[in-house]
């Protein structure tokens, strides 16, 4: 069976601070990875996504790196800021014709301004 | 920007009763997905759907749960007989291609079910 995990569960950081997101994966033959942010009680936003043959993708203060070899991926965010916070999900694609999404059970950041 | 939306936003329902969740998924989006997350639990996807069929299913997605596409935006779930286990959060989701490494996977607001 798949895993993700993510650690840590939770994070607390100071306003301005640039941080990292870790995002693991037991088996490399993924077909994509996707960042999702979600704030309490609500829904899953998509914040990137990297396809199996990227090792990187971008989007304003966001960036997130793939090492398909390693089973990693990072979420780096720069100069945070107290409207970041929430819990990130990574979540993998499997397996060739396979749609479903397999999350991690995320990480919880706090920005204190 | 177009968005998936889901309605009701929260329903309340008694063991035993069938309830139906609608989704409106991005209008020109080909793939429709349902997740579902229990307080404290990671996501779990249940369903896909494609050219209004089933694609894949789960092992949570037993003869309990059905889903239709009636018409061309409505996209529903529905759980025959609710049990309290099937309190959670569900969200619907949709993606707009059929490459799985291009396919991104966008979420709506989710309907919360509490089964007393």
């Amino acid at each position: 069976k798949q895993e993700v995990t993510q650690i840590p569960a939770a994070l607390s950081v100071p306003e301005g601070e640039n941080l990292v997101l870790n995002c693991s994966f037991t088996d490399s033959a993924i077909y994509n990875l996707q960042w999702f942010r979600q704030d309490p009680g609500k829904g899953l936003t998509s914040l990137l996504l990297i396809q199996s043959s990227q090792r990187e993708q971008t989007s304003g203060r966001l960036n997130a790196s793939l090492d398909k070899s390693s089973g990693r991926s990072t979420l780096y965010i720069a100069a945070s800021q107290p409207g970041d916070s929430a819990t990130y999900l990574c979540a993998v694609t499997y397996g060739a014709g396979s749609y479903q999404l397999t999350f991690g059970k995320g990480t919880k950041l706090s920005v204190i301004p | 920007e177009p968005e998936v939306t889901q309605t009701p936003s929260h329903q309340v329902t008694q063991m035993g009763q069938e309830v139906i969740l609608r989704c409106v998924p991005i209008s020109n989006h080909l793939y429709f997905y349902w997740y579902r997350q229990i307080l404290g639990q990671k996501v779990e996807f249940l369903v896909s759907f494609y050219n209004n069929e089933i694609s894949e299913k789960s092992e949570i997605f037993d003869d309990q749960f059905s889903v239709e596409r009636p018409d061309g935006s409505n996209f529903t779930l529905k759980i025959r007989s609710t049990k309290l286990e099937d309190s959670a959060m569900y969200f619907c989701a949709s993606s707009p291609t059929g490459t799985v490494a291009y396919n991104e996977q966008f979420f709506g607001p989710g309907t919360r079910l509490t089964v007393l």
